[in-house]
């Protein structure tokens, strides 16, 4: 099965600052992936898909990009709201959804 | 608006059984593929399983194989997930997901959520 790493497990930044969150894929998975949003006691939130397309009344300061097994998540200024755990996802034609362990995002 | 409201959580002995349930409403549920994925409290999410928008797809992680069975009625526009033979690593969060589109297992929407907990 595909596993996604994601880098860093966790992460501190500051309100306006750029961050990266990485996504690597144990093989190569073309654009098959999604990003989420999740804060404490909250379901996830559907952010990104297809690597680099935007939900529908996501923030434009969220933008995905890669493809094959190295992906990246960016927040280009950093909201309080933005403070959360992402996660990455993927699926593929054998039937299988693979999750990464999650990046958790500090003040 | 999409709203996916899980019920059916609770705390139930190792070996034991659960039906927990999912109404959607807010879309065509008959339309959409959905699934179940999980959350261990504290962790990170695992998809369980998948059901097509007539039933006529339905897959499962290697996990629940053989002891879950996910089903649908779309004239009640409710999901269902039947756990049988619980064990101690079942215990989680179950969410229920819509799906984005045809063939892609993206999850758009998700319910609140509902907690199971095995354990004697």
């Amino acid at each position: 099965a595909i596993q996604l790493t994601q880098s860093p497990s966790s992460l501190s930044a500051s309100v306006g600052d750029r961050v990266t969150i990485t996504c690597r894929a144990s093989q190569d998975i073309s654009s098959a992936l999604a990003w989420y949003q999740q804060k404490p006691g909250e379901a996830p939130k559907f952010l990104i898909y297809d690597a680099s397309t935007l939900e529908s009344g996501v923030p434009s300061t969220f933008s995905g990009s890669g493809s094959g097994t190295d992906f990246t998540l960016t927040i280009s200024s950093l909201q309080p709201e933005d403070f959360a755990t992402y996660y990455c996802q993927h699926f593929n034609n054998y039937h299988q959804v693979t999750f990464g362990q999650g990046t958790r995002l500090e003040i | 608006e999409v709203q996916l409201l899980e019920s059916g959580g609770g705390l139930e002995q190792p070996g034991g059984s659960l039906r927990l349930s999912c109404a959607a409403s807010g879309f065509t549920f008959s339309n959409y593929a959905m699934s179940w994925v999980r959350q261990d409290p504290g962790k990170g999410l695992e998809w369980v399983s998948v059901i097509s928008s007539i039933s006529g797809h339905i897959y499962y992680a290697d996990s629940v194989k053989g002891r879950f069975t996910i089903s649908r009625d779309n004239s009640k526009n409710t999901l269902y997930l039947q756990m049988s033979g619980l064990r101690a690593e079942d215990t989680a969060v179950y969410y229920c997901a819509r799906h984005k589109e045809i063939g892609k297992w993206y999850f758009v929407n998700w319910g609140q959520g509902t907690l199971v907990t095995v354990s004697s």
